[in-house]
């Protein structure tokens, strides 16, 4: 089992509104990511995940706010997010970085538009 | 700074081979990724090289050479369903994983 799984797949969200993105693997990866992507650019990083320790933050606004509750699971959660934040984020995890081989797979995506 | 790069764009022909070069600067590296992205889809994972030299995957070959900064990414025996985006990364010395810019490949039948 290669899969990354990513709900909910659409959201639209005001700008006062709180929600979560939810990204779930079974592959035993102990490396998640969270990666923002804009149309016709490349995923840009946000958050990774080592351990269930949060290991790297890339100067993202407290306006979104990771969370790893277990090595399985990895959330993100939004609030008060602007329409520029609008975007595809993508979940994706790795075995333990540094391994002399790696993998790393990428969930489908949740297309978020903030209106 | 970090610098990933690899041509915009590139076209080939159906059945033909394609190489698409990716150079890099960073800080430190400890791994180089290669994705295949079709249009409003997720990235896919192709390979991870973190030796010298190539590492084959069926129609798809994947070079390193850590000492030029130069990876390469071999297409054989193209087929139409292999018109994407094709993504080069690289993992630096505190684990970040950053993407060049993609190069879209097209195929002509």
């Amino acid at each position: 089992d290669t899969e990354v799984t990513q709900t909910p797949k659409h959201l639209v969200m005001g700008m006062t509104n709180k929600k979560s993105l939810k990204c779930e693997q079974h592959m035993g990866h102990r490396a998640m990511y969270w990666y923002k992507q804009k149309a016709k650019k490349p995923p840009e990083l946000m958050f990774v995940y080592s351990y269930e320790k949060l290991s790297i933050n890339e100067s993202v606004p407290s306006r979104f706010s990771p969370e790893c509750p277990n090595s399985s699971l990895l959330n993100l959660h939004l609030h008060a997010l602007q329409p520029e934040d609008s975007a595809l984020y993508l979940c994706a995890s790795s075995q333990v970085p540094r391994a002399s081989t790696d993998t790393q797979y990428f969930g489908p995506g949740t297309r978020l538009t903030v209106l | 700074g970090q610098n990933i790069d690899q041509p915009t764009e590139m076209t080939a022909t159906e059945g033909a081979i394609v190489q698409i070069n990716c150079t890099y600067q960073t800080s430190g590296f400890n791994g180089l990724f290669w994705y295949q992205q079709h249009a409003g889809e997720a990235p896919t994972f192709l390979s991870y090289n973190v030796l010298d030299g190539l590492e084959e995957k069926g129609r798809f070959s994947s070079f390193l050479s850590r000492s030029k900064g130069y990876s390469y990414l071999l297409l054989k025996e193209l087929q139409m369903k292999d018109s994407a985006s094709y993504l080069c990364a690289v993992r630096d010395r505190d684990d970040k994983i950053i993407f060049g810019k993609g190069t879209r490949l097209h195929i002509l039948p």
